[in-house]
C-alpha cells in the first residue's frame, strides 16, 4: 500500500529555516516524480515543486531560490529546504507522487510563519 | 508560464442538475490535464486525468472532456455529497499549475 506521511511543520518566525520531510512506503520516490503542494489557509491549491526521477528540480516562481527540494533514496524520503520564510508562506504542505496521473497524497503538514 | 484560469469561481446548482465547470490553458496544453474534488480538511482528490479519464473508484456521474486549451468537468447528477471545491491542473510539464478552484455549493 502506496503511503506518504509528511512531518516538519510548526511555528517558526520569519527569516527562519525549516526542513519538510516525507517519509514514502509501498512504491521508491526515485522512480516516481515527486511534488510539493501548499495550501494556504482559506486559499487554493499552489504548486511548489517537483523533483523528476533523473534528479532534475523545478520550482514555483513564489518559492524560487528559497526552497531546495531533495531525496534521500536509503530512506526513501522527499524533503523540502526552506529558507527565509515569509509570511505568505505559511499553508498546509502537501507532498503528493506523480502529480496529475496518480492519485497519492500525504495528509499535510501545517508550516506556520508568524513572529 | 502557462495560466490555467477557471470558471465559474463558485456555483450553486440543485440536486440532480448537471453541472459544468470549465478550465482554459493560456496555451496548449494537448490532454495533460487533472481535475481535484477537496472537501473542507480533506486531501484534494483526483478525479480525472488526461482530461477525460475517471480515475478508478470516482462516480461515473462525473466526466471530463477537453483538449488542447479548453476543458470541461461535468457532474451529470449533482449529489449533495459533490459539495467541494474543484480544481484543474494541467501536468504535462513544470510548473503543474493550479486553476483558482470552482466552489460548488446545493441551491
Amino acid at each position: 500500500e502506496v503511503q506518504l506521511v509528511e512531518s516538519g511543520g510548526g511555528l517558526i518566525q520569519p527569516g527562519g529555516s525549516l526542513r519538510l520531510s516525507c517519509a514514502a512506503s509501498g512504491f521508491i520516490v526515485s522512480s516516481s516524480y515527486m511534488s510539493w503542494v501548499r495550501q494556504a489557509p482559506g486559499k487554493g491549491l499552489e504548486w511548489v515543486s517537483v523533483i523528476y526521477t533523473g534528479g532534475s528540480a523545478y520550482y514555483a516562481d513564489s518559492v524560487q531560490g528559497r526552497f531546495t527540494i531533495s531525496r534521500d533514496n536509503s530512506k526513501n524520503t522527499l524533503y523540502l529546504q526552506m529558507n527565509s520564510l515569509r509570511a505568505e508562506d505559511t499553508a498546509v504542505y502537501y507532498c503528493a507522487r506523480d502529480i496529475g496521473m496518480r492519485d497519492y497524497w500525504g495528509q499535510g503538514t501545517l508550516v506556520t510563519v508568524s513572529s | 508560464d502557462i495560466q490555467m484560469t477557471q470558471s465559474p469561481s463558485s456555483l450553486s446548482a440543485s440536486v440532480g442538475d448537471r453541472v459544468t465547470i470549465t478550465c482554459r490553458a493560456s496555451q496548449g496544453i494537448n490532454n495533460y490535464l487533472a481535475w481535484y474534488q477537496q472537501k473542507p480538511g480533506k486531501v484534494p482528490k483526483l478525479l480525472i486525468y488526461a482530461a477525460s479519464t475517471l480515475q478508478s473508484g470516482v462516480p461515473s456521474r462525473f466526466s471530463g472532456s477537453g483538449s488542447g486549451t479548453d476543458f470541461t468537468l461535468t457532474i451529470s447528477s449533482l449529489q449533495p455529497e459533490d459539495v467541494a471545491t474543484y480544481y484543474c491542473q494541467k501536468y504535462n510539464n513544470a510548473p503543474y499549475t493550479f486553476g483558482q478552484g470552482t466552489k460548488l455549493e446545493i441551491k
